[in-house]
């Protein structure tokens, strides 16, 4: 199984500030990278697909990069309702695999 | 829009099984595969498996391999995701979640917690 280890677990930032989460894979899995935002009680909603495709609707601050086996989400002006825990996902080979998670709180 | 809703939050003793449902609307219900992940309190999301609703075909991941079971109802637009031989270890929410263009979940349910305990 492909591993995805995310970092850090957890930051806080303040409005305004630029963030940046990092997804590692065990093995390349070229850009076939999905992030998601996760609400407490709620299910997660897409936000980048492909590593680098903003998901219609959202907000043009969140950008992802990478390939083969180091990725970045990038929240360029963080803002309260980004509070929240992001994961990454890699669906290159089943078993389809999620990262750990990296909590976001606001200062 | 895309609607996936999900069957309400269930209690099962250790042992039994549980049949979780999901009614699509909003789309085309055979275009698209369906796959369910679940999560545990404070865990990471985990992919359980994907049902080819246009063929019926179906993938599971080794882990529930033998206990689990996706279905679907064309005529109804509805999966199902039966696990059975619970343990308490699978106390979760359950998601389906609907694929984009290619297999990152676009689309989730609501979930269904499933709680086992005795």
């Amino acid at each position: 199984d492909i591993q995805m280890t995310q970092s850090p677990p957890t930051l806080s930032a303040s409005v305004g500030d630029r963030v940046a989460i990092t997804c590692r894979a065990s093995q390349s899995i070229s850009t076939w990278l999905a992030w998601y935002q996760q609400k407490p009680g709620k299910a997660p909603k897409i936000l980048l697909y492909k590593a680098s495709t903003l998901e219609r609707g959202v907000p043009s601050r969140f950008s992802g990069s990478g390939s083969g086996t180091n990725f970045t989400l990038t929240i360029s002006r963080l803002q309260p309702d980004d509070s929240a825990t992001y994961y990454c996902h890699q669906y290159e080979t089943y078993p389809l695999t999620f990262g750990g998670g990296t909590k976001v709180e606001i200062k | 829009q895309v609607q996936l809703v999900q069957s309400g939050a269930e209690v099962k003793k250790p042992g039994a099984s549980v049949k979780v449902s999901c009614k699509a609307s909003g789309y085309i219900f055979n275009n698209y595969a369906m796959h369910w992940v679940r999560q545990a309190p404070g865990q990471r999301p985990e992919w359980m498996g994907w049902i080819n609703v246009g063929n019926g075909n179906t993938k599971y991941s080794q882990k529930f391999q033998g206990r689990v079971s996706i279905t679907s109802d064309t005529s109804a637009s509805t999966v199902y995701m039966e696990l059975s031989s619970l343990r308490s270890e699978d106390t979760s929410v359950y998601y389906c979640a609907r694929i984009g263009v290619t297999t990152f979940f676009q689309h989730w349910g609501q979930g269904t917690l499933v709680t086992v305990s005795s």
